[in-house]
């Protein structure tokens, strides 16, 4: 099946600094990809949604100012946390979607982000 | 897109059939049924989705009532590898996102 992977797997960093999360899709080109984050102990929940050449879309009570999702290409999308604060450690993951189909969608590995 | 009703956690022996239940009595006619599962710690897997007639493929069946307000996703011999986080999903399919609720904890017991 297609894969997706994400880097860094884990990340430590200080309080008010940014980290940017990287999500590839290895062998398919994604026509959108998308931006979960899950709290421990609790489902994942949609942040955004973006295609290839065009703003994300996001979703209702994310910031988009903090939150930075850049998708360059059809083979990457980046998500940058800016001015981290202890509240945003969670698990990010990203999904790439090959086609129109739900079932079309892969899942990356995840990032554990821990802030500081 | 409809809701989805699961129970919260579930346990079957090893080399067991698990019978995952999930209720979605709002569902329309242009909605799919979707199941994907999480191994802790790691992003979700597809697994299985239907419409109307049951399916079945290398991981799993899906049974699907004949009046579409619930399904079973059926496990024919669970692994302890099998023990994740599973989510049933409805919807419409094209152009539409993945929802996640809070899905069932199954357990696979040695």
């Amino acid at each position: 099946g297609a894969v997706v992977s994400q880097h860094p797997s884990w990340v430590i960093c200080k309080s008010g600094t940014s980290v940017k999360i990287e999500c590839r899709s290895l062998d398919f080109q994604a026509t959108t990809m998308f931006w979960y984050r899950q709290f421990p102990k609790q489902s994942l929940m949609l942040m955004a949604t973006s295609n290839e050449g065009s703003k994300a879309t996001y979703e209702q009570g994310v910031e988009k100012d903090k939150f930075l999702i850049n998708h360059a290409s059809l083979t990457l999308s980046t998500l940058t946390v800016t001015s981290a604060h202890p509240e945003d450690s969670s698990f990010y993951i990203c999904s790439a979607r090959t086609g129109q189909g739900l079932f079309e969608q892969y899942f990356g590995p995840g990032t554990r982000l821990t802030v500081t | 897109d409809a809701k989805t009703t699961q129970p919260t956690s579930m346990d079957c022996a090893e080399g067991r059939a698990a019978n995952l239940p999930c209720n979605h009595s709002t569902i329309s006619g242009n909605e799919y049924v979707y199941w994907y599962r999480q191994i802790h710690s790691q992003g979700p897997q597809y697994i299985i989705h239907g419409l109307k007639n049951n399916e079945t493929n290398e991981m799993a069946s899906l049974i699907i009532t004949e009046d579409r307000k619930s399904s079973t996703l059926i496990l024919p011999h669970a692994t302890l590898r099998d023990t994740a986080v599973y989510y049933c999903i409805v919807a419409t399919g094209a152009n539409s996102k993945l929802t996640f609720g809070k899905g069932i904890t199954l357990s696979v017991r040695p």
